[in-house]
């Protein structure tokens, strides 16, 4: 089984300040991808990140970084000159990518606020 | 390009009503997954469809159905609608079933009274 924990439920950040948002998982498959989303207020999931198990360079998508310590099972999102447009909830999920079975799981969430 | 859509935006039903949510995947995309979001919680999966064929199903009750058609749009059942049926609906579309990334659309906030 899969499992994804997100252990910060809310986190604040000054703008222009980085912040990161922690996520561990456990998993049995050998491959699998790690995401990222931000959730506004709206509800749409806005997808920011990919990292691939197999990868060996950390991911980076503009101002998101994805810390990818596979040892120790992270997969922290990294988020650079905070921008008030972030204030949002984040997701950290995971989808298998062997043994037939790509059901994904998602954590709990970060609700993050940026202030002025 | 458009996005993924789904209609309607919101929905209010009473309990033991049918309800029937829409999909329509990113052009190209054959890939539709299915998720419920409870107000504090991570998405949690239901089904997923490629090729119109179901590949994925997660823990949720037989009321719960969906299907895909030829043109990989995607429909979701829900029967005999209880009190905690409320909640977001969220469509994902993937042009693989695999790690491909999945692109959501905007939701159906479905409220049963």
């Amino acid at each position: 089984a899969q499992k994804i924990t997100q252990t910060q439920p809310g986190m604040f950040v000054q703008e222009k300040e980085a912040v990161t948002l922690d996520c561990t998982y456990d998993t049995s498959d050998p491959s699998y991808g790690l995401f990222w989303y931000k959730q506004p207020s709206s509800g749409e999931m806005i997808f920011l990140i990919y990292q691939g198990s197999y990868d060996q360079q950390n991911a980076t998508e503009g101002r998101y970084s994805l810390n990818f310590q596979k040892a120790r099972k992270s997969a922290n999102l990294v988020i650079s000159a905070s921008q008030l447009g972030d204030s949002a909830m984040y997701f950290c999920a995971m989808r298998p990518a062997s043994g037939g079975s790509y059901i994904p799981t998602f954590g709990r969430g970060t609700s993050l606020i940026v202030h002025p | 390009d458009a996005g993924v859509t789904q209609s309607p935006t919101h929905l209010i039903k009473t309990r033991g009503q049918q309800v029937t949510l829409r999909c329509s995947p990113i052009s190209g995309h054959k890939s539709v997954s299915w998720y419920q979001q409870v107000l504090g919680q991570g998405p949690q999966f239901i089904f997923q469809y490629y090729e119109k064929e179901e590949r994925g199903r997660g823990n949720f009750p037989d009321r719960f159905s969906a299907r895909q058609f030829p043109n990989y749009s995607s429909e979701l059942n829900v029967n005999a609608l209880l009190l905690g049926d409320s909640a977001l609906y969220l469509c994902a579309s993937s042009f693989y079933q695999s790690t491909d990334t999945q692109y959501f659309g905007p939701g159906t906030r479905l409220t049963v009274l």
